[in-house]
């Protein structure tokens, strides 16, 4: 079946633009999380959301950043004034459900880049 | 709060060798703890994960890691490198309860030398 994919794999913005992400998760998948991994570092979480609703933002920088999530599958990660320390590779992930035995499977990311 | 130390930015194995990449964690609860794997253009891939079931966990290629309480670690190891295992291999944690995000080590880059 298929994996989670995210739109587009590349997107080059220039300082101060707008800015959407797309994930969409392994169909049946109710939990979502969005990491960001910078340049030689690992990933670090953003967000999650449990079915509609971010369950835990507490990863998100700043108001710049915002995902929603409107119904339950596909998740937009929207950033706002975009800077270029936001430069980074933005990875989704979903699992069947929350919970420490859940497996996280993850897309293979958008690569970021603010100019 | 937790977080996730891994030891060596780059290691270097010669096709064969033991392969050893360690991982120290600090969590203020009974932890659950991941290694993923990451091949060049691809997404991150799950290899095991400890759950508290038994702290010799196995998971996939042949890897292998184990818990250590006492010593907060939880090192994955591989008894004979293949060139095919090449990659960027990152630690996680997960608290036992509330936030499900996992926290990652910087990552360590495996590289076989033929």
């Amino acid at each position: 079946g298929a994996g989670v994919s995210q739109t587009p794999s590349n997107k080059v913005t220039e300082k101060g633009k707008y800015v959407e992400l797309r994930c969409d998760p392994i169909s049946g998948h109710t939990a979502l999380y969005w990491y960001r991994q910078s340049l030689g570092q690992g990933p670090e979480f953003l967000i999650y959301f449990q079915g509609t609703g971010a369950a835990d933002d507490s990863g998100l920088p700043n108001d710049r950043f915002f995902a929603v999530r409107p119904e339950g599958s596909v998740s937009t990660l929207k950033i706002q004034r975009t800077e270029r320390g936001d430069s980074a590779v933005y990875l989704c992930a979903s699992s069947l459900n929350t919970g420490a035995f859940n497996e996280q499977f993850f897309g293979p990311g958008t690569r970021l880049t603010v100019l | 709060a937790q977080s996730v130390t891994q030891l060596g930015s780059h290691v270097s194995v010669s096709e064969g060798a033991l392969v050893l990449l360690r991982c120290n964690y600090s969590s203020s609860v009974p932890p659950y703890l991941f290694w993923y794997v990451q091949y060049p253009n691809q997404g991150l891939q799950l290899l095991l994960k400890y759950t508290s079931a038994a702290t010799l966990v196995k998971g996939i290629n042949g890897f292998e890691a184990e818990f250590k309480k006492s010593e907060t670690s939880f090192h994955l190891t591989k008894p004979s490198a293949h060139m095919s295992d090449a990659a960027e291999y990152f630690c996680a944690v997960r608290p036992g309860g509330g936030a499900d995000g996992l926290t990652f080590g910087k990552g360590t880059h495996l590289i076989i030398q033929p």
